[in-house]
């Protein structure tokens, strides 16, 4: 079946580092693919998503692109900072079983001023 | 505007006992879902619904119970089959006609064992 694999964490940057959390999936078909954001004590948000090879994903500084031929949606920021801090979420979704989404099992991200 | 709204946010249940949990969305989504999130860990699907008066399990169903009968709302019972009920239970919709629409989240319930 589908799946996501995302990068252990937790994952600790100073400010203004540069981030990559990886992601690759396993679909069958041609599915959409996503990255949310949880921060303590809330439910999860979209940060950003990407339908079809080669689109590229951004906002809030953070950018992803769909590589078909890896399989791959790794999460890059260029500069971090401290209300970064949240875990982040790689997720698909193929138009199967009721569009359920896939979530991988989550980086937990923390920034230090 | 538009949202989900879960109530209540923290929730305690004594043994034996069921607990309903609530959920309530003004997007006029049709697609509808429960999730179970343990510390340091990612989300498992309990139930969805796809339209009103039908819903199907997820991966982690038993001991829980939905129904669906307004589009609007899609509450979740812990029943006291559930043995470890203590968790973060979120729920989210979509719109349900594609699949390259993300889910929204509410803000989440939290359950704990008296």
């Amino acid at each position: 079946g589908d799946s996501v694999t995302q990068m252990e964490g937790p994952v600790t940057l100073s400010e203004e580092a540069c981030l990559t959390i990886n992601c690759t999936y396993t679909a069958t078909g041609y599915p959409s693919l996503f990255w949310y954001v949880q921060y303590p004590g809330e439910g999860l948000q979209l940060l950003l998503k990407a339908t079809k090879a080669d689109d590229k994903g951004s906002n809030k500084g953070f950018e992803a692109t769909y590589r078909k031929e890896t399989t791959s949606f790794h999460l890059e920021k260029g500069s971090v900072q401290v209300s970064d801090s949240a875990v982040y979420f790689c997720a698909l979704s193929d138009g199967t079983g009721g569009f359920k989404t896939i979530f991988g099992a989550g980086t937990r991200l923390f920034v230090k001023a | 505007d538009g949202g989900i709204t879960q109530s209540p946010k923290y929730l305690f249940r004594k043994e034996g006992q069921n607990v309903t949990l609530s959920c309530e969305q003004n997007l006029n989504h049709d697609a509808m879902y429960w999730y179970r999130q343990d510390p340091g860990q990612g989300l498992r699907l309990i139930y969805y619904s796809q339209i009103v008066n039908d819903f199907q399990k997820g991966d982690i169903a038993e001991g829980y119970s939905v129904s669906r009968e307004k589009k609007e709302s899609f509450p979740l019972t812990v029943t006291s089959a559930q043995k470890n009920p203590t968790a973060f239970y979120l729920c989210a919709s979509s719109i349900g006609e594609t699949s390259n629409q993300p889910q929204h989240f509410g803000d989440g319930t939290r359950l704990s064992i008296l």
